[in-house]
C-alpha cells in the first residue's frame, strides 16, 4: 500500500534542534523526500536521501533513513524562525510517482 | 530557469460550476504532475503525465476532473461541475526524467467552491 505517516505538530525553542518522523510503507521505495511549504506558497524541496544511504547532510539539515523500520527523519540543527513552515515527508513509488504525507507544522517558540 | 507557473490565483465559483486551471512546466521537464491539497492536509496526486502521456490518473474522480497535456507541455485540470468538497489548493509540479525525480511546484491555484 501507499502511506506516509508523521505528526502533525512539532513546537521548538530558537536555537535549539528539530526533528521531524515520517513512516512510510512501501520498502520498494527509491528515494525518499523532505519539502518545505510556506504560508500560501507552493512546495520546496529541501533535501532527499536515496534508499540504499542511512544518512545525508546538508549544512543545517540532517536526513537518517532506517529502512529496515521504513522510519524517515529530517534533523534542523540550531532551528530558527524561519525554519517555522510545514515540512512533508514523500516516497517515490514506481513510474516517479511521488506520494506525500500530511505534513508536520513546525513551530518556533522565541 | 523561470518555475512552474500556474493561474490563476484564485477562483470562487458557486458549486455545479465549471472551472479550469492552467499550469506551465520548466522547460523541459517531461514529466508534470497535479495534485490536490485540502486544508490541513498533505498533497493527494489527481494526475501524472509522461510527456503527453497518462501515467496515473487512479486518484482522478474521472466523473467530473479531467485534464489534458497537449504536445507535452502545458496543461489544464478541468472540473464539471464542482462541488463544496473540491475547495482546496490545486498544485502543479513538473520533474525532469534526469536523476532522481525532483519535483518543482508552482503556487498553486486556491479554489473555493460555494
Amino acid at each position: 500500500g501507499e502511506d506516509v505517516e508523521q505528526s502533525l505538530f512539532l513546537s521548538v525553542r530558537e536555537g535549539d534542534s528539530s526533528v521531524i518522523n515520517c513512516t512510510y510503507t512501501d520498502s520498494s521505495s527509491t528515494y525518499l523526500y523532505w519539502y518545505k511549504q510556506e504560508p500560501g506558497a507552493g512546495l520546496q524541496l529541501l533535501t532527499y536521501i536515496f534508499s540504499n544511504m542511512d544518512m545525508k547532510q546538508d549544512q543545517r539539515l540532517t536526513v537518517l533513513l532506517n529502512k529496515k523500520d521504513k522510519h524517515l527523519s529530517l534533523r534542523i540543527a540550531d532551528t530558527q524562525t524561519g525554519d517555522s513552515a510545514i515540512y512533508f515527508c514523500a516516497e517515490s513509488m514506481r513510474d516517479d510517482k511521488i506520494i506525500f504525507g500530511k505534513g508536520t507544522r513546525l513551530h518556533i517558540l522565541p | 530557469e523561470a518555475g512552474v507557473a500556474q493561474s490563476p490565483r484564485y477562483k470562487i465559483i458557486e458549486k455545479r460550476q465549471s472551472v479550469a486551471f492552467w499550469c506551465n512546466p520548466i522547460s523541459g521537464h517531461a514529466t508534470l504532475y497535479w495534485y490536490q491539497q485540502i486544508l490541513g492536509q498533505g498533497p493527494k496526486l489527481l494526475i501524472q503525465f509522461q510527456n503527453n502521456g497518462v501515467v496515473d490518473d487512479s486518484q482522478l474522480p474521472k466523473d467530473r476532473f479531467s485534464a489534458e497535456r497537449l504536445k507535452g507541455v502545458d496543461s489544464t485540470l478541468k472540473i464539471q461541475p464542482a462541488k463544496l468538497e473540491d475547495s482546496a489548493v490545486y498544485l502543479c509540479a513538473s520533474s525532469s526524467r534526469q536523476g532522481p525525480p525532483k519535483l518543482f511546484f508552482g503556487s498553486g491555484t486556491q479554489l473555493s467552491v460555494l
